[in-house]
């Protein structure tokens, strides 16, 4: 199984940071790499697919880049609505693994 | 505009079974592959199992293997999950998801899950 693992597991920010949150697969994924958001209580929301696509309706403060093991979700402009949980998930192989998540909430 | 809902989560004693319904609206529900993904209280997302587009093809997480069953009704719009065999560590919120298009796992479009509580 390909195992992913994210970094930070959690930060504090304040509105108006740029915020980096890193990806890490076991092994190469090429850009099968999607980023979630997920709001407590919530389901999750598409923000990225394959690795830098930016899902339709998503604020472009959001960005991704990153192939093979190494990735990379950037907020350039943290707003009040994104304090959230990030996650990122491989779509090379199954099983689909998910990373634990990164937690941003206010500094 | 496309809608999930799943429904049939509740409390489970353990080694009983439940099935989850997910009812599908506002697009061609026969064209997509769906999947199930789950999330125990406080921890991460999980991915459990795909069924493709007409059912002929199933996957699933090994730690389902054996007990879960995915399948749909295309005539109905609905895609299921049989969980048998539950156990504590089968408590969680399963989500019912759509693919963003065949052949990919991206979901872009989720339900607003269901809560499964196995407990005696």
């Amino acid at each position: 199984d390909i195992q992913m693992t994210q970094s930070p597991s959690s930060l504090s920010a304040s509105v108006g940071d740029r915020v980096t949150i890193t990806c890490r697969a076991s092994q190469s994924i090429s850009n099968y790499l999607n980023w979630y958001q997920q709001k407590p209580g919530k389901a999750p929301k598409l923000l990225i697919y394959a690795a830098s696509n930016l899902q339709s309706g998503v604020p472009s403060r959001f960005s991704g880049s990153g192939s093979g093991t190494d990735f990379t979700l950037t907020i350039s402009s943290l707003q009040p609505e994104d304090f959230a949980t990030y996650y990122c998930q491989q779509s090379s192989n199954t099983p689909f693994t998910f990373g634990p998540g990164t937690n941003v909430d206010l500094k | 505009q496309v809608q999930l809902v799943e429904s049939g989560g509740g409390v489970v004693q353990p080694g009983r079974s439940l099935r989850l319904s997910c009812a599908a609206s506002g697009f061609t529900f026969r064209s997509y592959a769906m999947h199930w993904v789950r999330q125990a209280p406080g921890k991460g997302l999980e991915w459990v199992a795909l069924i493709s587009y007409d059912g002929s093809k199933e996957y699933y997480a090994d730690s389902v293997k054996g007990r879960f069953t995915i399948s749909r009704d295309n005539s109905k719009n609905t895609l299921y999950l049989q969980m048998s065999s539950l156990r504590a560590e089968h408590t969680a919120v399963y989500y019912c998801a759509r693919v963003f298009k065949e052949g990919s796992v991206t979901y872009d479009y989720w339900g607003q899950g269901t809560l499964v509580t196995v407990s005696s």
